[in-house]
């Protein structure tokens, strides 16, 4: 069946600029996550969703980051004034609820940012 | 110490040889351990959750100690596919779905 998608799958943009980066979970999974990776690190959390509310915003780094999924499906991560600093790999996964070694979350394919 | 901590590497092993990775963690508060795999520009996979008792899933055998904050990962009879980033994983206390993610350790499994 058809896993998590992200688009775009890249993304280069200057530095000020707005950017919206979309994920689409697996069908039927409730908790939809946000993660960013830069180069030789692990993904760093932003932000997960159980259904349509941000059950935990705590690693999103500042304001200008904001997350939405209106309907408990789709997610839209939003970036504003863009700095150079947000370059990295914007990854997104789902499971079917949050939590608990038994609810594996899938990784999307990511979305590279890369901020000029 | 860092949240999860790990040992970059890489490790260099021939095919067929026995490797083990070692993590540790700062937060007594967290419930579920995983070990992910991450092959060169793709995403995390999860390997195997990491349960206190100990399990084995195939030629790869995950260990928790709680009581010394530390996770283990070893790998028998390595195989060339082995070769990726192996990421120690641990979720935030007191916040289910959020993942902390250690750097990773590179693994190269040379013929």
């Amino acid at each position: 069946g058809a896993g998590v998608s992200q688009t775009p799958s890249n993304k280069v943009t200057e530095k000020g600029k707005y950017v919206e980066l979309r994920c689409d979970p697996i069908s039927g999974h409730t908790a939809l996550y946000w993660y960013r990776q830069s180069l030789g690190q692990g993904p760093e959390f932003l932000i997960y969703f159980q259904g349509t509310g941000a059950a935990d915003d705590s690693g999103l780094p500042n304001d200008r980051f904001f997350a939405v999924r209106p309907e408990g499906s789709v997610s839209t991560l939003k970036i504003q004034r863009t700095e150079r600093g947000d370059s990295a790999v914007y990854l997104c996964a789902s499971s079917l609820w949050a939590g608990g070694p038994y609810n594996e979350q899938f990784f999307g394919p990511g979305t590279r940012l890369t901020v000029l | 110490r860092k949240e999860v901590e790990q040992d970059p590497g890489p490790f260099n092993v021939p095919e067929g040889a026995t490797v083990a990775f070692n993590c540790t963690y700062s937060n007594s508060a967290s419930q579920s351990f995983f070990w992910y795999r991450q092959d060169c520009r793709k995403e995390p996979k999860l390997l195997m959750s990491v349960y206190s008792s100990g399990n084995e899933d195939g030629r790869f055998t995950a260990q928790l100690n709680r009581a010394s904050q530390y996770i283990s990962l070893l790998i028998r009879d390595s195989k060339l596919s082995d070769s990726a980033t192996y990421l120690c994983v641990r979720e935030k206390g007191g916040s289910q779905g959020n993942l902390i993610f250690g750097k990773g350790t590179k693994l190269s499994v040379k013929p």
